[in-house]
């Protein structure tokens, strides 16, 4: 089965550090992935999306994420921490066609110290 | 333009009984999908409905189902309510495909079974 592995269910930076969010993806076929972001008490947001274009995808709130094929991974990363980028996020894959519902990964909690 | 609305917010039920929840989908949007988030489960997939037909659906016992009307909104039933059906059960919804156009989450409905 298609599966999303997040490494780390809680990670700890301090404010203006690098920020870097593990995912890897078990897949036979090319993959659509996904980062999304919940803040408490709130629905996902959208934070990014690969779709076989190019590899290195940016997305809102200055976070990136870079398809590597050959290590199956989607890393999201951000440069510089934001007391404001606590919360958790969650990678997510799907195969496309009437087969497209999203399997998410565990999330991992991103929290920011001042 | 107003997102994905879930109605309601919050809902507590007894065990045994049944729950209707509703999703309004972005104007625009023919693709609904419900999932359900636990602590311990993370994010599972329920089912998809596009224009009005079931198109993809998860691994979830028969107590749940779901429908979509003509206008594109959605609800999701479930029948004789166990404790373990305590969750925030979160609609999205796409134009079309999660590949061409991701999805958009509402807030979710907390549904505690007691």
């Amino acid at each position: 089965a298609q599966s999303v592995t997040q490494l780390g269910s809680h990670v700890s930076v301090s404010e203006g550090a690098l920020v870097l969010l593990r995912c890897n993806y078990s897949s036979s076929v090319p993959p659509y992935l996904f980062w999304y972001v919940q803040y408490p008490n709130q629905g996902l947001q959208l934070l990014l999306k690969y779709t076989s274009a190019a590899t290195l995808v940016k997305g809102i709130n200055g976070f990136e994420a870079e398809f590597k094929k050959s290590e199956t991974s989607f890393h999201l990363t951000k440069p510089s921490a934001h007391m404001s980028d606590a919360a958790e996020y969650f990678c997510a894959v799907t195969y496309g066609g009437s087969q497209g519902n999203l399997i998410f990964g565990k999330g991992t909690k991103l929290s920011v110290k001042p | 333009k107003a997102g994905v609305t879930q109605t309601p917010r919050y809902l507590i039920k007894t065990r045994g009984q049944q729950v209707t929840l509703s999703c309004s989908p972005i104007s625009g949007h023919r693709s609904v999908s419900w999932y359900q988030q636990t602590p311990g489960q993370g994010l599972q997939f329920l089912f998809e409905y596009f224009s009005e037909t079931q198109r993809n659906k998860g691994n979830f016992p028969g107590r749940f189902s779901g429908r979509q009307f003509s206008n594109s909104r959605s609800e999701m039933n479930v029948s004789t309510l166990e404790l373990g059906d305590s969750a925030l059960y979160l609609c999205a919804s796409s134009l079309g495909t999660a590949t061409n156009y991701g999805y958009t989450f509402g807030s979710g409905t907390r549904l505690t079974v007691v």
